[in-house]
């Protein structure tokens, strides 16, 4: 099925290792990005690319990096874990829908750094 | 910078009412505003998106109004009903960047 594809589902992590969450789209969309989900801080930007080859920095870029070297992955990686990194953290791709940007999200990863 | 504020953060309701979500906004300069849903342990869902030259749009028993000039946008439910359970959030893009800005949700639960 069509959409965005984001693994692992769970993991855990222990302070100071490295990571990287996976994020694929098949729709083709040029925009992609990093969110982050903690409970009363609603979503925060933490990446985000307009194409292949081109990234920049969200609201909350510290302690991560992300690479777009093809229009259909979109990989976010922790250099080394802290505590503070335990969010659910959500990709999205934007494409058109009748003439608007519409934002199709994964199912998000829950990431737990002990 | 902008923020986005969801006023109730939850809210109760028997089935069959309709209801109203209240989205509000600090700058007035948006590209559009979208509302999504977002199930437990799932991802969200796009319900309804507004560009910053329109007024409202309708998808069902959902209709989404905006108004830039005060900072408002507000999403009616007509005719509840218990699938319509979930939390519901606003975004905000500003304008010129492929980036939202989020408020903090609106938690729904509708009882048979």
């Amino acid at each position: 099925n069509a959409g965005v594809t984001q693994t692992p589902k769970f993991q855990v992590l222990k302070t100071g290792q490295s990571m990287t969450l996976q994020c694929a789209q098949d729709m083709n969309h040029e925009y992609m990005s990093w969110y982050r989900q903690d409970p009363g801080m609603g979503l925060r930007l933490i990446h985000y690319s307009v194409g292949a080859g081109i990234t920049d920095q969200g609201e909350v870029p510290n302690g991560y990096n992300v690479s777009r070297s093809t229009t259909e992955d979109f990989p976010l990686r922790l250099l080394s874990a802290a505590p503070s990194q335990t969010s659910v953290y959500f990709c999205a791709s934007q494409g058109h829908s009748s003439g608007a940007n519409v934002l199709t999200f994964g199912a998000g990863s829950r990431l737990t750094v002990l | 910078k902008q923020e986005v504020t969801q006023i109730p953060a939850a809210l109760s309701v028997p089935e069959g009412e309709n209801l109203v979500l209240n989205c509000s906004f600090t700058d007035s300069a948006i590209y559009n505003l979208q509302w999504f849903r977002q199930d437990p342990g799932k991802g969200l869902t796009s319900l309804l998106l507004i560009q910053s030259s329109q007024r409202e749009q309708t998808s069902g028993r959902l209709n989404a109004s905006l108004d830039k000039s005060s900072g408002r946008s507000t999403l009616y439910i007509a005719a509840s009903q218990p699938g319509d359970s979930a939390t519901y959030l606003c975004a905000v893009e500003d304008t010129g960047f492929q980036k939202l800005v989020f408020g903090t949700g609106t938690r729904l639960l509708v009882s048979p």
